[in-house]
C-alpha cells in the first residue's frame, strides 16, 4: 500500500511564526503536491513538485514556499504565518505516468495560528 | 488561474435513485480528468479517471462522461446507497506533473 505520511495531524502556531509542515510517501513517486482545504473553496493547490528541487507554483503559493530535498520528502513552509493561513493542509503523491496518475494523500495536518 | 467549476456545490437524493455532479474547465490542453470521494474525517481516495482519449467509462454504479468539445465532465452515481454520501471532488491535469480540484459536492443519500 502507498503510503503518505504528513508529520502532524493538528497544529498551533502564533502570528509570524516559521512553520513547517513535512510530508513523506514511501513510494518512489515523482510528483508531489500541498493543497489546503476550506469549506466551499475544495482543494487548492498551492505548490506542486515533479523531481528533487524543482517545483512549481500552483493556484495559491502567496506566503508559502516548498522544499524538495530528497525524492520522498516535500515540506511546505509558511515563512511567516498569519491568521487567514489556518487551514487544513493535504499532502500528496503520484507516479510520473506522462498523463495523469491517481494521487494518493496525506491524513492532513489542522493548522490553526493565533 | 487553473479553474475547474464543479455543481452544484450539495446534492441530497433519495435512496436508490442517481446523481450527477458536473464539472467544467477553460483550457484544452487538459487530458485527465479524475473524481475522488471524501468521506467525514477521512483523506480524498480516487474513484474514477477518465483521460481526454476516451468518452465514457464505467465502473459499477458509477461512471463517467467527457466531452472535451464543451470542456466539461460529469460523475453519475446509479442506485445510490447511504454509503454512497461523501464530498466527491472532480480534477484536472494538464501533462503528467500538475493536479486541480474543483470546489466540492456534498452527496447526502436518504435512506
Amino acid at each position: 500500500d502507498v503510503k503518505v505520511t504528513q508529520s502532524s495531524r493538528y497544529l498551533v502556531k502564533r502570528t509570524g511564526e516559521k512553520v513547517f509542515l513535512e510530508c513523506v510517501q514511501d513510494m518512489d513517486h515523482e510528483n508531489m503536491f500541498w493543497y489546503r482545504q476550506d469549506p466551499g473553496l475544495g482543494l487548492r493547490l498551492i505548490y506542486f513538485s515533479y523531481d528533487v528541487k524543482m517545483k512549481e507554483k500552483g493556484d495559491i503559493p502567496e506566503g508559502y514556499s516548498v522544499s524538495r530535498e530528497k525524492k520522498e520528502r516535500f515540506s511546505l513552509i509558511l515563512e511567516s504565518a498569519s491568521t487567514n493561513q489556518t487551514s487544513m493542509y493535504l499532502c500528496a503523491s503520484s507516479w510520473d505516468s506522462g498523463t495523469g496518475a491517481e494521487a494518493f494523500f496525506g491524513q492532513g495536518t489542522r493548522l490553526t495560528v493565533v | 488561474g487553473e479553474n475547474v467549476e464543479q455543481h452544484p456545490s450539495t446534492l441530497s437524493v433519495q435512496e436508490g435513485d442517481s446523481a450527477v455532479i458536473k464539472c467544467t474547465y477553460s483550457d484544452s490542453a487538459s487530458n485527465y480528468f479524475p473524481w475522488y470521494k471524501q468521506e467525514l474525517g477521512k483523506r480524498p481516495q480516487l474513484i474514477i479517471d477518465i483521460r481526454s482519449n476516451v468518452g465514457e467509462k464505467k465502473d459499477q454504479r458509477i461512471a463517467v462522461t467527457l466531452n472535451k468539445t464543451a470542456k466539461h465532465f460529469s460523475l453519475h452515481i446509479t442506485e445510490t446507497q447511504p454509503e454512497d454520501s461523501a464530498v466527491y471532488f472532480c480534477a484536472k491535469a494538464t501533462g503528467a506533473n500538475n493536479l486541480f480540484f474543483g470546489t466540492g459536492t456534498r452527496l447526502t443519500v436518504i435512506p
